[in-house]
């Protein structure tokens, strides 16, 4: 049971490039979300899905794309990265909402 | 607009020694209140959560207490030990909003020294 994973692990890019970060969940959840971490910022959402199909903005949504084509998997896009985009990407999925269950991270750079 | 607040930013604490982590929340619809645990290089893990209906929560180690009426909920860790030694995060949802997303605090880096 792998639960949340996510690809890669870490990557370098420069500024302007674009990139896909990919989470695949095998727990069959419905709800699956992405956050950024920044020293001292805490968690902040970037995009979420209640469902295959459906995508939302959460609280940091400029810059980046999303799609749920599959139950399974999110992924989240940058279409032009910047430096203010270097930061830790975790991706959570969750049943019901009683906790989340988080992948190990994408660490970023953009420089 | 900051929707939880947690304090302190670090903590150190003695081995054998309790570690206390506050938690203010301004949504009065938020009605779910988990805590994580993340280790350095790791993604956070659940590690308790409470629901307004009771004003305490214990697991092994770990109590939440929880004050509706302050809109305030706190983490004792009691008997702290160096291998609690992690960054802790509270976080708040309202199940009524459909999507469950979490709102977390800023975090709280705990060192426990033997």
């Amino acid at each position: 049971n792998a639960g949340v994973t996510q690809t890669p692990k870490f990557r370098v890019l420069k500024t302007g490039q674009s990139m896909t970060l990919l989470c695949a969940q095998d727990m069959n959840h419905e709800y699956m979300y992405w956050y950024r971490q920044d020293p001292g910022m805490g968690l902040r959402l970037i995009h979420y899905s209640v469902g295959e199909g459906t995508t939302a903005k959460g609280e940091v949504p400029d810059g980046y794309n999303v799609s749920r084509l599959k139950k399974q998997n999110f992924l989240l896009g940058l279409e032009s990265a910047a430096p203010s985009q270097t930061s830790v990407y975790f991706c959570a999925s969750s049943k019901t909402g009683d906790g989340y269950t988080f992948g190990s991270g994408t660490r970023l750079t953009v420089v | 607009q900051q929707q939880v607040k947690q304090s302190p930013q670090s903590l150190i604490v003695q081995k054998g020694g309790i570690s206390i982590i506050n938690c203010a929340y301004e949504n009065t619809a938020f009605d779910y209140f988990p805590w994580y645990q993340q280790f350095p290089g790791k993604g956070p893990a659940l590690l308790i959560a409470i629901r307004p209906d009771v004003s305490e929560k214990k697991e092994g180690r770990f109590t939440i207490s929880f004050n509706k009426s302050a809109k305030q909920f706190s983490l004792h860790i009691m008997d702290s030990q160096p291998g609690d030694s992690a960054t802790y995060f509270c976080a708040a949802t309202s199940s009524g909003a459909g999507s469950y997303q979490l709102t977390f605090g800023k975090g709280t880096k705990l060192s426990v020294i033997p």
